[in-house]
């Protein structure tokens, strides 16, 4: 089975750029999750849909962040204009909810770097 | 205020040698769940064990054995007769249960290395 996807690996962008990173969730998964890595702030949850609905997007650091999840099977995050402090690797984890024995499956990555 | 501390930054240690990952949690809920991911160099996360605050029982899977102890809120990791394979960043997670909540709170990760 495929796992979580995400497009596209490696993203070099100039200041003030759009960046739109994308994931495809693994099949029947009902929760998508997006989260930041960086060396100082470690992995930090940005935002989190269940059923393709925003739950909790706590984590979004300003306006400049955005995420959709248009139908089950897709989701986007867009920085809009980004800034060198974004340069992090976005990770997309989805996971079905099944009470007592769900875990988050994770993608392989976005490595984003705003010059 | 759920909140996960990994006090070992790195630990470098030789082939063979027994290692423990310390993780130790904080949490109000009475029912939530502990995990364990793995890192490695590659870079992809991956999901290692799941464990409830209702299950105390110790596991082992291989050379992998968790330690849960909720009396001192805390959920190590042993790997057994380490293996260079087994270097990665490890990170221990929390999750509380309830409320519609399925957000993990992670640690800082600890940075093991198994020289040869």
């Amino acid at each position: 089975d495929a796992g979580v996807i995400q497009s596209p690996r490696h993203e070099v962008t100039e200041m003030g750029q759009e960046v739109t990173l994308r994931c495809k969730p693994i099949s029947g998964h009902d929760y998508l999750f997006w989260y930041r890595q960086t060396m100082m702030r470690g992995l930090e949850l940005l935002i989190y849909f269940n059923n393709n609905v925003p739950i909790d997007d706590s984590g979004m650091p300003e306006d400049r962040f955005s995420a959709k999840m248009p139908n089950a099977s897709f989701s986007t995050l867009k920085i809009q204009p980004s800034e060198p402090r974004d340069s992090a690797v976005y990770f997309c984890a989805s996971s079905l909810s099944a009470g007592l024995n769900y875990e988050q499956y994770f993608g392989p990555g976005t490595r984003l770097t705003v010059t | 205020a759920q909140k996960v501390t990994q006090a070992q930054t790195e630990i470098s240690v030789v082939e063979k040698e027994d290692v423990t990952l310390d993780c130790v949690y904080e949490t109000r809920d009475t029912t939530y769940y502990l995990f364990w991911y793995k890192q490695p160099p590659s870079g992809e996360l991956v999901f290692l064990i799941r464990r409830n605050s209702f299950d105390e029982q110790n596991e082992i899977s291989g050379r992998y054995s968790w330690n849960f102890q909720k009396s001192t809120s805390s959920f190590n990791f042993t790997i057994t007769a380490s293996q260079v394979v087994d270097s990665a960043v490890y990170f221990c997670a929390l999750s509380e249960v309830g409320g519609g909540s399925e957000k993990l709170v992670f640690g800082k990760g600890t940075k093991l290395t198994v020289n040869p």
